[in-house]
């Protein structure tokens, strides 16, 4: 099993920039959710779908953060325009249904850097 | 809102020493409780869970029981070694689906 799938693993970009992160989580999860890790505010739950639908995006930081899920197997996070503080560790996870106590695996994450 | 707390790192130990890393949480209801682990340069792994009181949760030689008297979760390991260098998170999950996490310990292990 290939596990969850980010991409890229960096991204180094300027300030102003679209940013897209990738994500395909693994075959057969139906529960997808976007974290961002930073050293000042830990790990934070930015959006999370179930079966392709956003069921909560209040951890959206602003508009210029959306996501999309459009198929089973994809999603993508992005950022338009990018911010030097949107510089953080993003993940991706996935799990089996959305039932306290599922457990959620996750990617390897995407580094971004915005100068 | 639901929260966790873990103990300030980092955590320096030997080989071989003992480890306990505390996590108290606050939630309203009765939250399912985890601890995922996160070694250099990867993605959180889960470590092990519980889902309800007493129970214990084990994995790798670490141990954690959930005690609702005391609302926590401590992470324990008899012996522990330099490939447990990693860092530590104590999650819960209450109604909601998403995992409420802790800010994290980094455990270093020294030979």
């Amino acid at each position: 099993d290939a596990g969850v799938i980010q991409s890229p693993r960096h991204e180094v970009t300027e300030m102003g920039q679209e940013v897209t992160l990738r994500c395909k989580p693994i075959s057969g999860h139906n529960s997808l959710f976007w974290y961002r890790q930073t050293m000042m505010r830990g790990l934070e739950l930015l959006i999370y779908f179930n079966n392709n639908v956003p069921i909560d995006d209040s951890g959206m930081p602003e508009d210029r953060f959306s996501a999309k899920m459009p198929n089973a197997s994809f999603s993508t996070l992005k950022i338009q325009p990018s911010e030097p503080r949107d510089s953080a560790v993003y993940f991706c996870a996935s799990s089996l249904g959305l039932a306290g106590g599922r457990e959620q695996y996750f990617g390897p994450g995407t580094r971004l850097t915005v100068t | 809102g639901d929260s966790v707390t873990q103990m300030e790192g980092p955590v320096t130990l030997s080989e071989e020493a003992f480890l306990t890393i505390n996590c108290t949480y606050t939630a309203t209801g009765y939250p399912s409780l985890f601890w995922y682990v996160q070694y250099p340069g990867e993605g959180l792994q889960l470590l092990l869970k519980a889902t309800k009181a007493d129970d214990k949760g084990s994995n790798k030689g670490f141990e954690a029981t959930y005690r609702k008297e005391t609302t926590s979760f401590h992470l324990e390991k008899g012996s522990v070694q330099v490939s447990d260098s990693a860092v530590y998170f104590c999650a819960l999950s209450d109604s909601g689906y998403a995992l409420n996490f802790g800010k994290g310990t980094s455990l270093l292990v020294t030979p």
